[in-house]
């Protein structure tokens, strides 16, 4: 069965600050990767996702994310935070020729002025 | 413009006493699901319908039913809810599946249900 983990449950950094959350997923077969946000009060929203070729790839608001094969990971980057950015992230993999769409525990980000 | 719509936003129910939370989506999705985010969770997966097809997941309570009478609705029925049950329940849809490739899922705004 698939699984997402997500080690950082809860992120605190200053404005201007360089932002890595961490993504392992366990499947041994094709997968989709998505990066979803949740911002205080309202709803799930896409990142960024990869479904086939450049391993590195780049979403909303300066927000990157790669795919290593090798090590199941797909950590969400974003070189310098704001503060707009305090939300919630979550890592989701969809498993490839099914219809699942797992979720991961989720990082809670705050950032500080 | 809205694409996938949960109603209603806030429902206050009483234990024990069924409830239905409804889902309509505008893109023509085959596929539709209905999450519960606990405070502080991930969204865990209920279930989900690959067109008029229904995927239980395993550990979902029989308390939670769902129907989906055509492509642009959804619904959740909680047949007798427990304090436990108090969540935002998500609906989600995608164009997915079965060797017809993936799309992201799209996320309404949730209902959020409390049990008193």
């Amino acid at each position: 069965a698939q699984s997402v983990s997500q080690h950082n449950h809860h992120v605190i950094l200053s404005e201007a600050a360089s932002l890595e959350l961490g993504c392992n997923y366990s499947y041994g077969g094709t997968v989709n990767l998505f990066w979803y946000v949740q911002y205080p009060g309202q709803h799930l929203q896409l990142l960024l996702k990869y479904f086939s070729g450049d391993p590195l790839v780049k979403g909303i608001k300066g927000f990157e994310a790669e795919f290593i094969k090798s090590k199941f990971s797909f950590n969400l980057r974003k070189p310098s935070v704001q503060w707009s950015d305090t939300a919630e992230y979550f890592c989701a993999v969809n498993a490839y020729n099914t219809d699942k769409l797992i979720f991961g525990t989720g990082t809670r980000l705050q950032v500080f002025p | 413009d809205a694409m996938v719509i949960q109603n209603p936003r806030y429902q206050v129910t009483q234990f024990g006493k069924p409830v239905t939370l409804s889902c309509s989506q505008t893109l023509n999705h085959n596929v539709m699901y209905w999450y519960q985010q606990k405070s502080s969770q991930a969204p865990k997966l209920l279930f989900h319908y690959y067109d008029k097809d229904f995927n239980n997941e395993a550990d979902t309570p029989d308390n939670f039913q769902s129907r989906r009478p055509n492509t642009s609705f959804c619904f959740l029925d909680i047949r007798s809810p427990g304090l436990g049950d108090a969540a935002m329940y998500l609906c989600a849809t995608s164009s997915a599946g079965q060797g017809r490739g993936y799309t992201e899922a799209f996320f309404g705004q949730g209902t959020r249900l409390t049990v008193v």
